[in-house]
């Protein structure tokens, strides 16, 4: 079965300094995946997919993220962070057999620092 | 639409109650999907819609949980006899094509309903 596990529930950083926010997933294959933000009551935003195309991604707002099937990672960075990043971060993993099905991560809350 | 709407925002209600929520998705769009999110945790699947037929209903939690889009638009979660158990944010969302690894699977999310059983 699939599963994403996000690292680190809570990350901190210095507005202007790298972000970088951790997910590792299972699956069978080569699953499609996302990053999705949250902002305090807002619905979830789609930050950035992969889909067995490039394997690193390019995503709006200055995000990225690498495709690591070896390490089976997908991690999130950012250069340098602002402090509209500050919010709450899922990795999403879709299903094998069923690409319409997707499971969340259980998210990393990004607080930025003036 | 120009967004994925769900009403109502807020609900509260007493144990043993039905609750209905709604949501409105992107014109056109052919799939629906229901996630419930509860406090500090990811959004879980509950069930997904491809036109008016459940595609899969898999992560319904209980028979309590029933979901319908009669005419392939909108859909309502329905919850009879509410636990406390049941409270979280709903969330529904849509895409426009629910077929293969096309990419085209992206979900649009609506703002999502709260729903608090006391």
């Amino acid at each position: 079965a699939q599963s994403v596990t996000q690292l680190d529930s809570h990350v901190s950083v210095s507005e202007g300094t790298p972000v970088l926010l951790r997910c590792n997933y299972s699956s069978s294959y080569s699953p499609s995946l996302f990053w999705y933000v949250q902002h305090p009551n807002k619905g979830l935003q789609l930050l950035l997919k992969y889909t067995s195309a490039a394997t690193l991604v390019k995503g709006i707002n200055g995000f990225e993220a690498e495709f690591k099937k070896s390490e089976t990672s997908f991690h999130l960075t950012k250069p340098s962070a602002h402090m509209s990043d500050a919010a709450e971060y899922f990795c999403v993993v879709s299903d094998t057999y069923n690409f319409n099905k997707f499971y969340f991560g259980s998210g990393t809350k990004l607080n930025v620092k003036p | 639409g120009a967004g994925v709407s769900q009403t109502p925002s807020n609900k509260v209600t007493e144990k043993g109650k039905y609750v209905e929520l709604r949501c409105d998705p992107i014109s056109g769009h052919t799939a629906l999907y229901w996630y419930r999110q509860s406090l500090g945790q990811g959004p879980e699947f509950l069930i997904y819609f491809q036109g008016t037929g459940a595609a899969d209903d898999s992560g319904l939690p209980n028979d309590r949980f029933f979901a319908v889009r009669p005419e392939g638009s909108v859909s309502t979660l329905k919850i009879q006899r509410t636990e406390r158990g049941d409270s979280a944010v709903y969330l529904c969302a849509s895409s426009p094509l629910a077929g293969a690894n096309s990419g085209a699977n992206v979900l649009t999310f609506g703002a999502g309903s709260r729903l608090t059983v006391l």
